[in-house]
């Protein structure tokens, strides 16, 4: 597609309920990353894909968080009995490789804003 | 280990005169840096990024940052702010391992007419 894509858009959500946050990144790109915004917290990284795998998963917060990708396309981030800590903007990021040093541009969807009431 | 510090946690200026947003990283590789814009309900937008080229780097809108080594610094100007500019900007180190940004706490810039 022509950008990163993220759904829900919104979601509200019962305290315990599980959910899960969908993204499909830019068609091609190797690496994604799930990224966290929370009110005062600033942007957490929370896991990096590389192709289906994950070399960098060191920012889930607990056990009750997981990612899986697969294809090396879409992948999905699963908040299991999820807690009113929870509510944020989750961010979907890709980008064609996982390097830096080339001048690889790392591109953001617009997130899912997700709320835990 | 990578990390930004913004110095500043919001910055006002009136439409037309410069803006400056100070960043300093620390690094133990050299570093890549990179400036996001985000503006109310919008997603990050890539502003500039600098990756051991030329100090100097050049971006959208107008915007430039200056990499200087010795103090450790990345700060973002533009010389004449307008009011579309009104966003919360953030400074990014990578990972030298690949995979991960690093963002600083992010500067709301507000632009007083």
């Amino acid at each position: 597609g022509a950008g990163v894509s993220q759904s829900p858009s919104n979601k509200v959500t019962e305290k315990g309920k599980d959910v899960e946050l969908r993204c499909d990144p830019i068609s091609g790109h190797t690496a994604l990353y799930w990224y966290r915004q929370s009110l005062g917290q600033g942007l957490e990284f929370l896991i990096y894909f590389q192709g289906n795998s994950a070399p960098d998963k060191s920012g889930l917060p607990s056990d009750r968080f997981s990612a899986e990708r697969t294809g090396g396309s879409v992948s999905t981030l699963t908040i299991q009995r999820t807690q009113q800590e929870d509510s944020a903007v989750y961010l979907c990021a890709s980008s064609l490789r996982g390097s830096f040093n080339s001048g690889n541009t790392i591109y953001f969807g617009e997130g899912s804003w997700l709320t835990v009431v | 280990a990578q990390s930004v510090t913004q110095l500043d946690s919001h910055v006002s200026v009136s439409e037309g005169t410069p803006v400056l947003l100070r960043c300093n990283y620390s690094s133990s590789y050299s570093p890549s840096l990179f400036w996001y814009v985000q503006h109310p309900n919008k997603g990050l937008q890539l502003l500039l990024k600098y990756t051991s080229a030329a100090t100097l780097v050049k971006g959208i809108n107008g915007f430039e940052a200056e990499f200087k080594k010795s103090e450790t610094s990345f700060h973002l100007t533009k010389p004449s702010a307008h009011m579309s500019d009104a966003a919360e900007y953030f400074c990014v180190v990578s990972d030298p391992k690949g995979g991960k940004l690093i963002f600083g706490q992010g500067t709301e810039l507000s632009v007083k007419p």
